[in-house]
């Protein structure tokens, strides 16, 4: 199976700066007959189901602010808040869609309002 | 738009099952495979298994082998999983997903369910 990490597993930004998540599988998630990495990244706010944010490693969801990107490829990947709003106060997750029919998500990210 | 709903919150006893229902509304249920991810409370998302109803083939993970019965009835558009052998470890909110992707067989999880609370308590 494809383990995914994150790191870290918390982190606090003051409103306006950058936040930084980093997530690694175990094993490549780039697929070499599309050239596509196999990854998605996703918010969950308190009560509330996850939200794709990012697939593909880098393709943005309809809706999805411009603030959200994506970077990475193979075992590497981040997800870049580039100005912190109050309302992205969550928690992110990775995961893989590689190995189908088998999925796995990384453990989450708490981001907070320093 | 898409929408999932999903059944309402259960209250278990060990040992006995559970079945959760996914309603699929505004739009085509057979061409997309669904997933189920649990979570348990102030835990992360776990994936348990899947569904591609055109194909009726479900998939689980090795943890809930044996345990899990997932099912997909396409006239109503629904999709079921069934959890056995409840234990407290159990307790979680348990979500239907969508797989969205450039075929079938895989993608991100693109529209999900509000969720379902199970609570296994004797």
């Amino acid at each position: 199976d494809i383990v995914m990490t994150q790191s870290p597993d918390s982190l606090a930004v003051s409103l306006g700066e950058r936040a930084t998540i980093n997530c690694k599988s175990s094993q490549s998630v780039l697929y070499s007959s599309n050239n596509k990495n196999y990854l998605a990244w996703y918010q969950q706010k308190p009560g509330q189901p996850p939200k794709l944010l990012i697939y593909w490693a880098s393709t943005r969801e309809s809706g999805v602010p411009d603030r959200f990107s994506g970077s990475g490829s193979g075992t590497d990947f981040t997800l870049t808040i580039s100005s912190l709003q109050a309302e992205d106060v969550a928690v992110y997750y990775c995961q893989q869609y590689y190995s189908t029919p088998l999925f796995t998500f990384g453990p989450g990210t708490k981001v907070d309002i320093k | 738009q898409v929408q999932l709903v999903q059944s309402g919150a259960e209250v278990k006893k060990p040992g006995s099952s559970v079945k959760v229902s996914c309603k699929a509304s505004g739009g085509t249920f057979s061409s997309y495979a669904i997933s189920w991810v649990r979570q348990a409370p102030g835990q992360g998302l776990e994936w348990m298994g899947g569904i591609i109803p055109i194909f009726g083939t479900a998939n689980y993970a090795q943890k809930f082998q044996g345990r899990v019965t997932i099912t997909a009835d396409e006239s109503t558009s629904t999709a079921y999983m069934e959890l056995s052998s409840l234990r407290s470890e159990d307790t979680a909110v348990y979500y239907c997903a969508r797989v969205e992707g450039d075929d079938i067989l895989t993608g991100a999880f693109d529209i999900w369910g509000q969720g379902t609370m199970v609570t296994v308590s004797s």
